[in-house]
This record gives structure tokens, sequence and C-alpha cells, in this order.
């Protein structure tokens, strides 16, 4: 099956630093790629949508310069949080699907903790 | 704008018991539905895959139906188990401003006592 990597599992750092997550599809070439956001005992909430090798699609009230989306090749995204904050505290699941695929196959996710 | 609910937010059952999730989506033009498992700090687990226009997908223990018209979906556990304690979620993928999206649902807590 579809396997999608997301590095780091967990990640501390301080405020005002940035971190940076990775989401590689290991097996297959994934043409677009969701990075959602989970706060604790709520569901997944979309963050954006990328297309390989255009710019990130962002959600309504989701701040493009503060959540870096890059998508520059057909096998790894990666969201960039710059300068964190103690509320950017969360768990980010990215998710990848291929071309004329239906399904989208989901990293195990990244625990960011700002402190 | 698609919206997609789960209930109950929170179920107990004791072992052995058969149960239904239900998931319900306000925009009935999606073009698949999804369960999914997610245990405590951790990924998701794909469980099941309806495409649009399928009715039901079974795998195992769990049976999901989908019914577009009405805007819901159900999945069933049938024999319940302590190991099937986890966050269920549904997820409906539509198609936004030209892009294909998954929405989620809120979740179920799933807690089966030994």
């Amino acid at each position: 099956g579809a396997v999608v990597s997301q590095h780091p599992s967990r990640v501390i750092c301080k405020s005002g630093t940035s971190v940076k997550i990775e989401c590689r599809s290991l097996d297959f070439q994934a043409t677009t790629m969701f990075w959602y956001r989970q706060f604790p005992k709520q569901s997944l909430m979309l963050m954006a949508t990328s297309n390989e090798g255009s710019k990130a699609t962002y959600e309504q009230g989701v701040e493009k310069d503060k959540f870096l989306i890059n998508h520059a090749s057909l096998t790894l995204s990666t969201l960039t949080v710059t300068s964190a904050h103690p509320e950017d505290s969360s768990f980010y699941i990215c998710s990848a699907r291929f071309w004329g695929n239906t399904e989208a196959f989901f990293g195990q996710g990244t625990r960011l903790t700002v402190v | 704008k698609q919206e997609v609910t789960q209930i109950p937010a929170a179920l107990s059952v004791p072992e052995g018991e058969n149960l239904v999730l239900n998931c319900s989506f306000t925009d009935s033009a999606i073009y698949n539905l999804q369960w999914f498992r997610q245990d405590p700090g951790k990924g998701l687990t794909s469980l099941l895959l309806i495409q649009s226009s399928q009715r039901e997908q079974t795998s195992g223990r769990l049976n999901a139906s989908l019914d577009k018209s009405s805007g819901r979906s159900t999945l069933y556990i049938a024999a319940s188990q302590p190991g099937d304690s986890a966050t269920y979620l549904c997820a409906a993928k539509s198609r936004t401003s030209g892009t294909y999206k998954y929405i989620f649902g809120t979740g179920t807590r799933l807690k089966v006592l030994a």
C-alpha cells in the first residue's frame, strides 16, 4: 500500500523559533498533499492544500506567512511554522494522494510543543 | 461549505456488543467517504473507503454504509473488543473551488470495556 512518512514525530521548540515538518510519499508520486492541524480532543482541521510545483492554497483563517508550505517535488512537502508561539502547539498531520486515485494516505503526525 | 458531524461524540460499551457510529455530511456531492481510526497521540489508520457510487464496504468485523441522498454514513462494528478502543473519524471528499478536499468529522471516542 501507499506509505506516507512524516518527520519528526515529536518536536519541542522555543517560542520565536521556526520548525520544519517533512512529509514524504515513499512509494508513489504525490501530486497533491494536504496539511491538517488537530488540537486536543478535536477533529482534524484542513490548513492548506498543495499541488506539486504550485503555491499552496490556504484555508480561511490560516496565516500563509506563518505556515509556509513547500511542495517542490512529487515526493516531498514541508510545513514550516515560523516564529512559533505556544498556541501553535498542536498535532500536525499530512496526507497525500496521487493522480487518478481517490484515496488519501496519511502520515503518522507530528506533535509540536512550543515552550 | 461541507460540514461533517459525528454522533455520538463518545461511547462506552461492554466487550462483545455490536455498535453503530454515525457520520452526517451537509453536501451530498461527495466523491467518497472514508473512515479512520486514531489512537491517542497517533496518526490515522484508514479503515474503509466508500466510493460515491457504492452503498457499503466491509472489512472483517467492520461494515460501513453510505447514503448520499440523506447525507449519512454509518460504521458498524461487530462483536466489539477492548482493542477497538480509539477515536473514529469519518472524512468526506468533495470538490471545492476546483480542489478536492477531505473534510473531517468531529470524531467518536469509543471505549470498549473488558
